[in-house]
């Protein structure tokens, strides 16, 4: 278990839909990162949130946004879905942004029907 | 792009030390060697980094080069647990930001 809990497990939405992803970082962590992962594509970075900023952003759609709130969970929005956007979201926390290593969650499997 | 190259796939026997290398030829004197393995469709989990000199902790070695151009994952008495995919990444540990490009990694196979 590496601390990070990210919910839902399971997601199964239709196209065109929104969806809300919500990641729980590890106690004390101040940064929490967005990765997704699709067959074809591996692991892809999407955004990171350091103490509530947005510090870092990757290949992220338009569509995608994301924020770091008081607390220091997140959130990842996607909207407007589409098949392509069928895939496994990580979630990741480090208790800086420096050398230390990033804790992954479990993830969360979003299929696009 | 990832900037590091990996053998797609390794077979290691149960019980033998599995060396995974990853050739990082275009590293620069700030970047970091980090390994991440990944079990199915888990989570990545972090395993160790290194910047210049050689590293241990209770999961695996890493022995990077003297001119930091390539590196081994050493995993001494490998067991069918560590059957996974393992991803060597470059990455720049500037402050407040820690952004992790995974490549497509090596497939390690442990056998019985």
């Amino acid at each position: 278990d590496s601390g990070v809990t990210q919910t839902p497990k399971h997601l199964i939405t239709a196209t065109g839909q929104r969806v809300t992803l919500r990641c729980s970082p590890r106690s004390g962590d101040l940064s929490v990162y967005w990765y997704q992962q699709s067959l074809d594509q591996g692991l892809q970075f999407l955004i990171q949130y350091y103490n509530g900023e947005e510090r870092a952003k990757g290949n992220i759609l338009e569509r995608f946004s994301a924020q770091q709130f008081p607390d220091l969970h997140s959130e990842l929005n996607l909207s407007s879905l589409e098949l392509g956007d069928s895939a496994l979201y990580f979630c990741a926390s480090s208790e800086e942004g420096g050398s230390t290593e990033a804790f992954f969650g479990q993830g969360t499997r979003l299929t696009v029907v | 792009d990832a900037k590091t190259t990996q053998p797609p796939s390794m077979d290691c026997a149960e019980g033998r030390a599995a060396n995974l290398p990853c050739n990082h030829s275009t590293i620069s004197g700030n970047e970091y060697v980090y390994w991440y393995r990944q079990i199915h469709s888990q989570g990545p989990q972090y395993i160790i980094h290194g910047l210049k000199n050689n590293e241990t902790n209770e999961m695996a070695s890493l022995i990077i080069t003297e001119d930091r151009k390539s590196s081994t994952l050493i995993l001494p008495h490998a067991t069918l647990r560590d059957t996974a995919v393992y991803y060597c990444i470059v990455a720049y540990s500037g402050a407040g930001s820690y952004q992790l490009t995974f490549g497509k990694g090596t497939k390690l196979s442990v056998i019985p």
